[in-house]
């Protein structure tokens, strides 16, 4: 099985449209939902995307997620200077029995 | 509303022990599976333990299986993780998660030093 991959930082500037990837194998991303999680400086991760594609009530319509074969994708477009924080996906893997997480992408508002 | 608090974290020496605990409220804490995940230094998120809602299922990363032993006490609404033989590879931030991930406990922070 393969842990998810995303790229270690990504950067826009406010208004622009950034999209994160996350690459992972059959076992998880390719067999099973992605969820996508921010996490703010000194928080707690927050739940972003459930399902590859929902946002859980209160997430603004600027998020968006997707998922094709073994990989998934964020967006989030409108980039706002709070939206500044680590990014990370997740899956289940049917190899493990138990959930994995991506390495995480840092996101820089320029 | 929906609260996780973790609690326990601290200094222990390497291959000491610590049991955390998650105090839970707001839901109905016996009909959920919960989670522990970690977050080392500048590092992140690490997948560490599951239970299943009554507690007889349960799940362990190899990186801590056969040191730690995740349990619960849904008559406390209690969630708890006992860590032994820690290393310095288990300093963390430790979360407690509900199993729709919506939500979070704040943390507590585990440091591993002599």
């Amino acid at each position: 099985q393969s842990v998810p991959t995303q790229p270690p930082s990504a950067s826009g500037t406010p208004g622009q449209r950034v999209t994160i990837s996350c690459s992972g194998s059959s076992s998880n991303i390719g067999s099973n939902t992605v969820n996508w999680y921010q996490q703010l400086p000194g928080t707690a991760p927050k739940l972003l995307i459930y399902s590859n594609n929902q946002r859980p009530s209160g997430v603004p319509d600027r998020f968006s997620g997707s998922k094709s074969g073994t990989s998934a994708s964020l967006a989030i477009s409108g980039l706002q200077s709070e939206d500044e924080a680590d990014y990370y996906c997740a899956a289940w893997d049917d190899s493990l029995n138990g959930w994995v997480f991506g390495g995480g992408t840092k996101l820089t508002v320029l | 509303e929906v609260q996780l608090v973790e609690s326990g974290g601290g200094l222990v020496q390497p291959g000491g022990s610590l049991r955390l605990s998650c105090a839970t409220s707001g839901f109905t804490f016996s009909s959920y599976d919960m989670h522990w995940v970690r977050q080392a230094p500048g590092k992140g998120l690490e997948y560490v333990s599951a239970i299943s809602s009554n507690g007889g299922s349960t799940y362990y990363a190899k990186s801590v299986k056969g040191r730690f032993t995740i349990s619960r006490d849904n008559s406390k609404n209690t969630l708890y993780l006992q860590m032994g033989s820690l290393r310095a590879e288990d300093m963390a931030v430790y979360y407690c998660a509900r199993d729709d991930w919506d939500h979070w406990g704040q943390g507590t922070l585990v440091t591993v030093s002599s």
